[in-house]
């Protein structure tokens, strides 16, 4: 089956803790993105990445980390930097390079602060 | 903010009815999704209508674009209870790699 999955589904942080959301797709897809949702609202951009190798901030950069050793993954690391982590993050790729800007999601990771 | 705006934010139909959801953008762009995410799972793409078509199709979706009023509507004709979810508009803008994505409007179908 092709798609994108994202792990764990529920996340617990601890304070002063980093935590690391994986993501992982087999699409073949060049572009890959991070989304955070807050409860009734829609989705913010934290960090993009069009190729491996290479990522851009979005919107809502502090406080989080990734990286794009690999094309099929899209680690994201939200640190203690972050002082309101609680969300739902929401892991999406693309194949913008074949002018197909449909973005594809994975099943979203719920992270709670203890 | 470039984020498109969701008109209504919510909307309660019974079902058999039509569901009409609007979506405003403030910067040109060179296509406008729309996307359907049920409560606590990821957004599945319905629809993409590009800047220079005007209207598009999809089974019991019809979505319509007016760049020059920079606005879409998304129409969900004899609605069912499965529809049940929220629905985003996005757009891509021209010169951008960002894909903006509205709050959303809550559509809920009684059965």
């Amino acid at each position: 089956d092709g798609g994108i999955t994202q792990s764990p589904k529920y996340l617990f942080r601890k304070e002063g803790q980093n935590v690391t959301l994986s993501c992982e797709q087999n699409l073949n897809h060049d572009a890959m993105y991070w989304y955070r949702q807050d409860p009734g609202q829609g989705l913010r951009l934290i960090y993009y990445s069009q190729i491996v190798n290479d990522f851009q901030k979005g919107d809502i950069a502090e406080g989080y980390s990734v990286s794009r050793e690999k094309k099929e993954s899209f680690p994201l690391t939200v640190t203690s930097a972050q002082k309101n982590p609680t969300a739902f993050y929401l892991c999406a790729s693309s194949n913008y390079r074949q002018n197909q800007e449909t973005q594809y999601f994975g099943p979203g990771t719920r992270l709670l602060v203890l | 903010s470039q984020q498109g705006e969701e008109d209504p934010q919510a909307l309660s139909i019974q079902e058999g009815e039509n569901a009409t959801m609007n979506c405003s953008y403030k910067t040109s762009i060179n296509n406008l999704q729309w996307y359907r995410q049920n409560s606590g799972r990821g957004l599945v793409h319905l629809i993409l209508i590009r800047s220079n078509e005007r209207e598009k199709h999809s089974g019991r979706l019809r979505v319509t674009l007016d760049t020059s009023k920079k606005s879409s509507s998304l129409l969900i004709t004899a609605s069912r209870a499965a529809d049940t979810a929220s629905y985003f508009c996005a757009t891509d803008h021209t010169g951008g790699f960002k894909t903006i994505f509205g709050a959303g409007t809550r559509l809920f179908v009684k059965a």
